[in-house]
């Protein structure tokens, strides 16, 4: 089964509005990454957050980690029609990176 | 700077046949993932490839198999094609030795499609 579950499956806001998407994750982690994926194309890496870390921003999104909840959130701030995508969290183990588990994301679709 | 690059975009085979994925890493990489995404669902890890050996494996049967050359290019090899092996294949470099703590960077897949 897969390491991290995003919630929700689906968002659907209007332009300006905030999105917010959670992932929950089931083990120890080095780190946890959310990932934006358009239509048929490949994953762009958005924000990596440490496990010892609480918050990361960037840009308009935001991320927390919640480690003893084993749980994190993206917040996409004022959003745009052009943030329609579906959106990923993974978490990567071993000792290096590449060998990550995704869940099966959240697809936001942003009305203009 | 090249990102990571995939070929071919799209390919339509028929079950039993076989098939060859191609990745060239982002420049500067020297490490290869390879991942598969059923439509709906999120990649899973096949393999990871460096120094031209396969590190790690995730939980796919050995009909898949995969092989990295000398200038770090990457290929990815399944036999005895099933329906279900339909999907996104996704191939991600990054960097061996520098720590986990860092993003991979993805192409834009091949679209295996198996009739």
């Amino acid at each position: 089964s897969q390491q991290g579950e995003e919630d929700p499956q689906a968002l659907s806001i209007q332009e300006g509005e905030n999105a917010t998407m959670n992932c929950s994750y089931k083990t120890s982690i080095n780190n946890l990454q959310w990932y934006r994926q358009n239509s048929g194309r490949g994953l762009v890496h958005l924000i990596l957050i440490r496990s010892n870390e609480r918050e990361k921003h960037s840009g308009r999104l935001r991320v927390t980690l919640d480690t003893s909840k084993k749980s994190s959130s993206l917040l996409i701030t004022a959003s745009r029609a052009a943030d329609t995508a579906s959106y990923f969290c993974a978490t990567d183990w071993g000792t290096n990176a590449g060998k990550s588990t995704f869940g099966d994301g959240t697809t936001l679709t942003v009305k203009p | 700077d090249a990102g990571v690059t995939q070929s071919p975009t799209h390919l339509i085979k028929t079950r039993g046949q076989q098939v060859t994925l191609r990745c060239s890493p982002k420049s500067g990489h020297d490490t290869v993932s390879w991942y598969q995404q059923a439509l709906g669902q999120g990649p899973q890890f096949i393999f990871q490839y460096y120094e031209e050996e396969e590190r790690q494996r995730g939980n796919f049967p050995d009909r898949f198999s995969g092989h990295q050359f000398p200038n770090y290019s990457s290929e990815l090899n399944v036999n005895a094609l099933l329906l279900g092996d339909s999907a996104l294949y996704l191939c991600a470099s990054s960097l061996y030795g520098t720590g986990m703590n860092q993003p991979q960077h993805f192409g834009d897949g091949t679209r295996l499609s198996i009739l």
